[in-house]
């Protein structure tokens, strides 16, 4: 069946824009995340949501993230007035019902600030 | 959640098992073993998991000491399409945070021709 995908696979961006990025999770996965990976590093948990209510937002870097989910599906990642050290690789998961069961990553989306 | 300890790097050639070991003294009654893969530039993907019994799936097979202090995966018949990080991680299933996956630097597989 299908994965969890994301889009665009590749963004490259100007200092000081807006990005969007989007997770569709596996159909019928209530529980979704994002994480961010940059190279050297390891996974950075940003937000969870469960149906369209974020119960974490605890690992939103700063204001400039912001996240919403709607339709107990699709989520979008939004960074606002992007800087360089937002570089990286953004993953989404999903799971199925509830946080204890197996999460599935998406390709991920990697962004280039310049 | 536990720590966990891997080899930074192993090769294994290609048709043979693929033995990847994975050290979590510190684990508790109440966490589980997962393991991903990593393959360059792609997202994460899901392998197994277990708690204390040994484990099989389609793509591999976890063994769990019965200390449950270490645990080592099995790719059974290496391919090259194997060729990537492995990460094993120790994983609460339920508490504050137990969600928030926590990947370390993992073992680089090699599946040689």
């Amino acid at each position: 069946g299908a994965g969890v995908s994301q889009s665009p696979s590749n963004k490259v961006t100007e200092k000081g824009k807006d990005v969007e990025l989007r997770c569709d999770p596996i159909s019928g996965h209530t529980a979704l995340y994002w994480y961010r990976q940059s190279l050297g590093q390891g996974l950075e948990f940003l937000i969870y949501f469960q149906g369209n209510s974020a119960p974490d937002k605890s690992g939103l870097p700063s204001d400039r993230f912001s996240a919403e989910r709607t339709g107990g599906s699709v989520s979008t990642l939004t960074i606002q007035r992007t800087q360089q050290e937002d570089s990286a690789v953004y993953l989404c998961a999903s799971s199925l019902e509830t946080i204890q069961e197996t999460q599935y990553f998406g390709p991920g989306t990697r962004l280039l600030v310049l | 959640d536990a720590k966990t300890t891997q080899p930074t790097s192993m090769d294994c050639a290609e048709g043979r098992a693929a033995n990847l070991p994975c050290n979590h003294s510190t684990i508790s009654g109440n966490e589980y073993v997962y393991w991903y893969r990593q393959i360059h530039s792609q997202g994460p993907q899901y392998i197994i998991h277990g708690l204390k019994n040994n484990e099989t799936n389609e793509m591999a097979s976890l063994i769990i000491t019965e200390d449950r202090k270490s645990s080592t995966l099995i790719l059974p018949h290496a391919t090259l399409r194997d060729t990537a990080v492995y990460y094993c991680i120790v994983r609460r299933i339920s508490g504050a945070g137990s969600y928030q996956l926590t990947f370390g630097k993992g073992t680089k597989l090699s599946v040689i021709p």
